[in-house]
């Protein structure tokens, strides 16, 4: 497709269920980036593959959220034993090779997570 | 830590009015610099951007912003702001040297039609 495709654009899960995320970037875009934006919060990072370097994971806020990227296209965020705080939209966003060499990120529509 | 800060959280104004949103960042090497808007019911798309030359950036709907490196900031500015332009808006830096985005809180911008 033309943009970042997610999905599924809702869902809502019991507190305690795993839930998968999946991101389909730009294609040609090597980079691939999960943002998680709550009310207040703006967007938080979470993890950046590039490629097929080992990933920036230093934005996942805890051992229960995980992400992988096969192929170097697509992406899944897993989310393990959901809680409430976990309750927000889940943004990926691509770019083509490097950020820093002035390329721009594009964001797909997210994934709304509530979590009851 | 890299960090951004939008000390605007939720501005009001009346169409016409000249609009500015602060953003300042706290990292002394190089960086890029970025605005993203995201209009209701609507993705994040970028506003504009600034990497290397002129420190005053044009971006689209007549937006531009400064890069003032002695103070840190990347400040928005519009002269005259339409209905139209309500939107959240984000202030996000990149390390030269990482890919790494990190973005401000956002400020909310609501235009009295």
């Amino acid at each position: 497709g033309a943009g970042v495709s997610q999905s599924p654009s809702n869902k809502v899960t019991e507190k305690g269920k795993d839930v998968e995320l999946r991101c389909d970037p730009i294609s040609g875009h090597t980079a691939l980036y999960w943002y998680r934006q709550s009310l207040g919060q703006g967007l938080e990072f979470l993890i950046y593959f590039q490629g097929n370097s080992a990933p920036d994971k230093s934005g996942l806020p805890s051992d229960r959220f995980s992400a992988e990227r096969t192929g170097g296209s697509v992406s899944t965020l897993t989310i393990q034993r959901t809680q409430q705080e976990d309750s927000a939209v889940y943004l990926c966003a691509s770019s083509f090779r490097r950020v820093g060499s002035g390329n721009t990120i594009y964001f797909g529509e997210g994934s709304w997570l509530t979590v009851v | 830590a890299q960090s951004v800060s939008q000390h605007n959280h939720h501005v009001i104004l009346s169409e016409a009015a000249s609009l500015e949103l602060g953003c300042n960042y706290s990292y002394g090497g190089t960086v890029n610099l970025f605005w993203y808007v995201q209009y209701p019911g609507q993705h994040l798309q970028l506003l504009l951007k600034y990497f290397s030359g002129d420190p005053l950036v044009k971006g689209i709907k007549g937006f531009e912003a400064e890069f003032i490196k002695s103070k840190f900031s990347f400040n928005l500015r519009k002269p005259s702001v339409q209905w139209s332009d309500t939107a959240e808006y984000f202030c996000a830096v990149n390390l030269n040297r990482d890919d790494k985005i990190i973005f401000g809180k956002g400020t909310r911008l609501h235009i009295l039609p």
